[in-house]
């Protein structure tokens, strides 16, 4: 079936503004992960959702970055008032159940705050 | 603090000659090893899952291996299809959902 899908692929925005990215998970996949990778740096998580429990927010950087997912499927992250600091490309992934179930990872969206 | 070494950094390799990539782990609870192979623009693509010492998984060119502290990535005559990016990462008891990743090796395999 299809992998993850995510949009758009690039995303170039003025500092102060806010953006929002979207995140298709695998249909059936429980759970959703967006990971954020800088230049040079690993991958960096981000924030967890599994079903309806709570999500895990502890990799959030601040608090202008936030994320929702609706029924149980798609993900929008939102990350307001940009500084050049959140370029970067942000990378959704969906697992089957929980962690630790592989993660599949979508084609990531690249931010860039000019 | 949990944390992952990949090593070397970067390999150039002829096509044809074998070698292994390293990834070092040290984290409390090691729930399973995840290797991925990341192509310039792309998103990681899935290789292999290891879930306890001893374990082996083979794939075409590739073969994983894990013991208590590291992993390897044992790639055999390799093509220039093979260059990319290989990240190791690891789903830790005390890290919660976070999958902790390397920084990566770039492999380059010149023909």
């Amino acid at each position: 079936g299809a992998g993850v899908s995510q949009s758009p692929s690039n995303k170039v925005t003025e500092k102060g503004k806010d953006v929002e990215l979207r995140c298709d998970p695998i249909s059936g996949h429980t759970a959703l992960y967006w990971y954020r990778q800088s230049l040079g740096q690993g991958l960096e998580f981000l924030i967890y959702f599994q079903g309806n429990s709570a999500p895990d927010k502890s990799g959030l950087p601040s608090d202008r970055f936030s994320a929702e997912r609706t029924g149980g499927s798609v993900s929008t992250l939102t990350i307001q008032r940009t500084q050049q600091e959140d370029s970067a490309v942000y990378l959704c992934a969906s697992s089957l159940g929980g962690p630790p179930d592989t993660q599949y990872f979508g084609p990531g969206t690249r931010l860039t705050v000019l | 603090e949990d944390q992952v070494t990949q090593s070397p950094e970067a390999l150039r390799l002829q096509e044809g000659e074998s070698s292994s990539l390293n990834c070092s782990y040290t984290v409390s609870g090691l729930r399973g090893l995840f290797w991925y192979r990341q192509d310039p623009g792309k998103g990681p693509e899935f290789l292999f899952t290891l879930y306890s010492a001893g374990e082996e998984k083979e794939k075409e060119r590739l073969k994983a291996t894990l013991t208590k502290k590291e992993s390897f990535l044992h790639i055999t005559a390799p093509k220039p299809e093979d260059s990319a990016t290989y990240l190791c990462a690891v789903q830790a008891r005390q890290a919660g959902t976070a999958l902790i990743f390397g920084k990566g090796t770039t492999l380059s395999v010149s023909s």
